[in-house]
């Protein structure tokens, strides 16, 4: 069974960091690209990243390029999100995921920015 | 970018077909793919590639489509299906984009 599980979240202040992670199982995590895709409250679903299975290449929008870096550890099935240089405009529950349609989803973890 | 444009909100009655639609600014071919969410739920993958369902997702969805036009059916309606539903196009990397949600509602 695929199982994704994401931690690190909470609240922060705006312009500083926080990195989040996800661990992944149930499936060979090295042969798959993975993503971040966050929902603010009340609102819709926004893609955030993108890595591929070797993590030289990696994809971001325009509203987070510069500020998040995406990378993975292959040897410990996980998936992480820097997010530096945080803004109010970036709450939201962030969700990993896999491929670049999303068959999986974990629970998502929740980022606040907020003084 | 290519931007998903779907109706906002869509009121149908129990037993109902409904037609849900996706319009894409620019062509996607068939990679379209389809999400249901309900309420403090994570998004659940209905349909992939337009038109294939996913495993264990009833066989009142279905979708079909291609190039800029999609459309997700539900036949019949049930009460379990009231929630928002989202298209996601993966056809341009970056980025991939999702439409704005169209939430189903019953009469």
């Amino acid at each position: 069974e695929v199982q994704l599980v994401e931690s690190g979240g909470g609240l922060v202040q705006p312009g500083r960091s926080l990195k989040l992670s996800c661990a992944a199982s149930g499936f060979t995590f090295s042969n798959y690209y993975m993503a971040w895709v966050r929902q603010a409250p009340k609102k819709g679903l926004e893609w955030v990243a993108t890595i591929s299975t070797s993590g030289s290449r990696t994809y971001y929008p325009d509203s987070v390029k510069g500020r998040f870096t995406i990378s993975r550890d292959n040897a410990k099935s996980s998936l992480y999100l820097q997010m530096n240089s945080l803004k109010s405009e970036d709450t939201a529950t962030y969700y990993c995921s896999v491929g670049d349609w999303f068959a999986y989803w974990g629970q998502g973890t929740l980022v606040t920015v907020s003084s | 970018d290519t931007v998903l444009t779907q109706s906002p909100a869509l009121a149908v009655s129990l037993g109902q077909r409904v037609t849900i639609s996706c319009r894409a600014s620019k062509s996607v071919s068939t990679y379209m793919h389809w999400y249901q969410q309900k309420s403090g739920q994570q998004p659940k993958l209905l349909i992939y590639s337009a038109s294939n369902l996913e495993s264990g997702v009833p066989s009142r969805f279905s979708g079909s489509g291609s190039g800029t036009d999609f459309t997700l059916t539900i036949d019949p309606v049930e009460a379990d299906d009231i929630a928002n539903y989202y298209c996601q196009q993966s056809n341009e990397l970056p980025p991939l984009t999702f439409g704005s949600g169209t939430k189903l509602e019953i009469k």
